[in-house]
């Protein structure tokens, strides 16, 4: 299994400002997702992170206004760029288990934006 | 492109009764399907995960099958209990178009047992 942690917890930005996540895994991790989840709805893929390679992004999420960095294998940032209020949402790290591909997801950031 | 969704939307049953959560997919060509449990202001929590080649696993009151030609699966909780209540997601990884490692989540069910 792996241990995951993000910090901030939760944040209460301003309109226009810049939010960086960062998730902590406690093993070494080939490949790390980060997650969308607005208010009432499910999950959503922002981008794919390998380490040593640039973050493919899904559709709809692109990289200057999420911005990914990976400079190792346990850690990733996440920066949610020139918030508005509709970037309010919960922000989740997940990695893969490699052998038995279970999904582990770490505690998510609360934003909130003003 | 791949659509999971889930029904009920919203549940609420007395403690001890047994219950039924479902998933349907639109796209069978999946690699594996997960069920979640989340609780409010936290993160995800694995329960059960199936292989495309597997029907069905099992962990304690648990039980989650998987009809991947017909794109269902159900949760299966016995007994329920009240620390049960939480929202429980599923969620399929693979797809004609979604490649193998991207996972599509569903809507979610949001379970109530009453003590």
């Amino acid at each position: 299994s792996a241990v995951i942690s993000q910090k901030p917890s939760r944040d209460i930005c301003q309109r226009g400002t810049s939010l960086t996540i960062q998730c902590q895994v406690d093993s070494q991790v080939t490949m790390m997702f980060w997650y969308r989840q607005q208010p009432g709805q499910s999950l959503t893929l922002i981008a794919t992170a390998n380490q040593g390679s640039e973050a493919t992004y899904e559709s709809g999420f692109v990289i200057d206004k999420f911005p990914i960095s990976r400079p190792n294998l346990t850690f990733s940032t996440l920066t949610v760029s020139n918030m508005s209020p509709e970037d309010s949402s919960i922000y989740l790290c997940s990695v893969g288990d490699g052998k038995a591909e279970t999904q582990y997801f770490g505690p998510g950031t609360r934003l909130l934006v003003l | 492109k791949q659509e999971v969704t889930q029904i009920p939307a919203a549940l609420s049953v007395p403690e001890g009764e047994n219950l039924v959560l479902n998933c349907s997919f639109t796209d069978s060509a999946i690699y594996n399907l997960q069920w979640f449990r989340q609780d409010p202001g936290k993160g995800l929590t694995s329960l059960l995960l199936i292989q495309s080649s597997q029907r069905e696993q099992t962990s304690g009151r648990l039980n989650a099958s998987l009809d991947k030609s017909s794109g269902r699966s159900t949760l299966y909780i016995a007994a329920s209990q009240p620390g049960d209540s939480a929202t429980y997601l599923c969620a399929v990884r693979g797809g004609t178009t979604s490649g193998t490692y991207k996972y599509i989540f569903g809507t979610g069910t949001r379970l109530k047992v009453l003590a």
